[in-house]
Formats: structure tokens, sequence, C-alpha cells
């Protein structure tokens, strides 16, 4: 298997732009999380879906970022309109969550905003 | 949420075993003890996990308290690649596609030549 992939791997944008990073996970994974890390904040977990649901939102800063999974293999986070404080690495990993079982994660999105 | 307690830092010399400590003296009794660790520039890899016993891979060797409230990672033999932030974290399973995994700060593991 691939791993979890994530698309793009560096992004550099402008403020007020919106922003789309794209995540496949492991196939036959049935749990998904988006993750972002800062130098300040450390490892911050966005949300998380399980078999497609999101279940916890509530680490979603506000109501700029949106993810979705519209299917088991593919899920976006966006965020709308971006701001210079969103810059950050971006983390998706996947797993087959029933009981403690391991995360994978993707390379990373690096994300800046200017 | 569980809390957990890990040195910012720790050094060892190349091929040396390192132990890597962990407090975790809030973790529930279903809670699993997962163990990350993240190179620079890459996303984090699992190294292991367990629930009561101590637990061996090829990676490393996981010790657990026999209260649970501490564990302790080991590797076996330091290499230059092992240079990582090592996060220890509690993972909480409620049902129903619910849980907790956050992580900490980590122990920022230097290895010296």
């Amino acid at each position: 298997d691939a791993g979890v992939i994530q698309s793009p791997r560096h992004e550099v944008t402008e403020m007020g732009q919106e922003v789309t990073l794209r995540c496949k996970p492991i196939s036959g994974h049935n749990s998904l999380f988006w993750y972002r890390q800062t130098m300040m904040r450390g490892l911050e977990l966005l949300i998380y879906f399980n078999n497609n649901v999101p279940i916890d939102d509530s680490g979603m800063p506000e109501d700029r970022f949106s993810a979705k999974m519209p299917n088991a293999s593919f899920s976006t986070l966006k965020i709308q309109p971006s701001e210079p404080r969103d810059s950050a690495v971006y983390f998706c990993a996947s797993s087959f969550i029933g009981r403690g079982e391991k995360l994978f994660f993707g390379s990373g999105t690096q994300l800046s905003v200017l | 949420d569980a809390k957990t307690t890990q040195p910012n830092s720790m050094e060892s010399n190349e091929e040396e075993p390192v132990h890597l400590p962990c407090n975790h003296s809030t973790i529930s009794g279903t809670d699993y003890i997962h163990w990350y660790r993240q190179l620079p520039s890459q996303g984090p890899e699992y190294v292991i996990h367990g629930l009561t016993s101590n637990v061996n891979n090829r990676m490393a060797s996981l010790a657990i308290a026999e209260d649970r409230k501490s564990s302790t990672l080991i590797l076996h033999r330091a290499t230059l690649r092992d240079a990582a932030v090592y996060y220890c974290i509690p993972f909480s399973y409620s049902g129903a596609g619910s849980y907790q995994l956050t992580f900490g700060k980590g122990t920022k593991l230097s290895v010296i030549p």
C-alpha cells in the first residue's frame, strides 16, 4: 500500500484566498483524522471521521475551516478565507479503529499564507 | 482526557540503550498507551502500543508499570536515525467511533555519535 497520501506537499497562498488540502487514506481503514502542527501549539486534532461521518469537529478553530469525506477513499480540508495565522503543517492520518489501533500519517501539507 | 508528562528532551550515545519515560497517572483502565515518534520534516510514525503487559516489536519495547500510571519506551540500541520527538499518548475509545488521541509536547531525543 502507498500509505496515506496528501496533496499538495507545499501550498503558498495570499491572505483571503481559499485553500483546499486533500487526503487519500489507506484502503480499508475506517477512520480519518486531520491534525495541524505549529511550533507554538504542537500537534492539534482538528476533526476526525469514522466510516465517513464526522464524529468530533471540536478542534476546528473557526467557521473558516471545513472538512468533508464524501467517500472512504478521499477527504478534504478547506480554509476559506485563509489568514496568515493558518500557516502550519497539516497532517492527515488514517486507521482501522476498533480497539487500540495505530494511526498512519501522511507526509503533511506545509501551508504558508502570506 | 488522560494527561501525560514527559521530559522535554533527552540525550543518548549512539548504540546505547535509551529509556524514555512517561507518566499518565489519570489514565483509565481501558485506555491503551500508544507511542509515536516524529522525525524531522516528517509525519508522526507509530512505534508501539500496549494495555497492561509489556510489549516488544522490531522497533522498541514498551514497559508498563503494574499500576499503569507510567510507562517506558525502550530503544535497545540507539542509532542516529532514532533522533526524533517521541510522544506518549493514552488512547481512549468509548465505542461508536468515539475516541481521543491527543498529542502532548513529547520528548526530543538527541543521539550523539
